[in-house]
């Protein structure tokens, strides 16, 4: 079975350009996650979805960052414009939900660098 | 006050000996799960273990076991007979019962471990 497919692996930009992620889930997941994870922190949760249905973004900063799943399966997590501070590891996750037991599991991330 | 704390930053272990990581989380949902992760440098995390708040027994997978005293609220992570590949950063988690499907899944600060030959 394959992993959560994410891209690109690495990205460096220039505050204020604009950046977009890329993220395949497990086939048949249909929850998928994007997490933020700044160095020496645990991952963050930016945005949760059910399908293509949007279930938590309590915590995405709308004036920069915007995510969609078209189709229920590949999603896309943009930032516009990208400030220093957005330096961080981006994680994509997916699961079947099961009760408790919902087990994530993650793509490889991709490392974004704003100069 | 914070849903998981691990108070290890960092931990040295000699290869072939056991390691424990600590976690200990924090909920007054009866119903919860908890999880340990591990993220190597490449970044990807890696499940390696889940133990429901119902489940008698401690859960085990292969040399990974999870030491669970539910009064104390602690999970903590057992490495038995360390391998060099084991160096990396671990993760605690808990996910909360929920009646709906949003996430309330909870990550601690991490715990790195490192090997030594």
């Amino acid at each position: 079975e394959a992993g959560v497919a994410q891209s690109p692996r690495y990205k460096i930009i220039e505050k204020r350009q604009s950046v977009a992620f890329w993220c395949n889930p497990i086939s048949g997941h249909a929850t998928l996650y994007w997490y933020q994870q700044i160095l020496g922190q645990g991952p963050k949760l930016l945005i949760q979805f059910q399908n293509n249905g949007v279930v938590d973004d309590s915590q995405l900063p709308k004036d920069r960052f915007s995510a969609e799943r078209l189709k229920g399966v590949d999603s896309t997590l943009k930032i516009q414009p990208a400030k220093l501070e957005d330096s961080a590891v981006y994680l994509c996750a997916s699961s079947l939900v099961r009760g408790l037991q919902e087990t994530q599991y993650f793509g490889p991330g991709t490392r974004l660098l704003v100069l | 006050a914070q849903k998981i704390t691990q108070t290890q930053p960092g931990m040295f272990v000699q290869e072939k000996e056991a390691v424990t990581l600590d976690c200990t989380y924090d909920t007054s949902d009866p119903s919860y799960g908890l999880f340990w992760y591990k993220q190597p440098s490449s970044g990807e995390m890696i499940f390696l273990i889940y133990q429901g708040s119902y489940d008698q027994q401690n859960a085990t997978e292969g040399r990974y076991s999870l030491n669970f005293q539910k009064a104390r609220k602690s999970a903590n992570l057992v490495i038995s007979a360390s391998q060099l590949g084991d160096s990396a950063m671990y993760f605690c988690a808990m996910r909360e019962g929920s009646r709906d499907l949003r996430n309330q899944f909870y990550f601690g600060t991490g715990t790195s471990l490192t090997v030594i030959p």
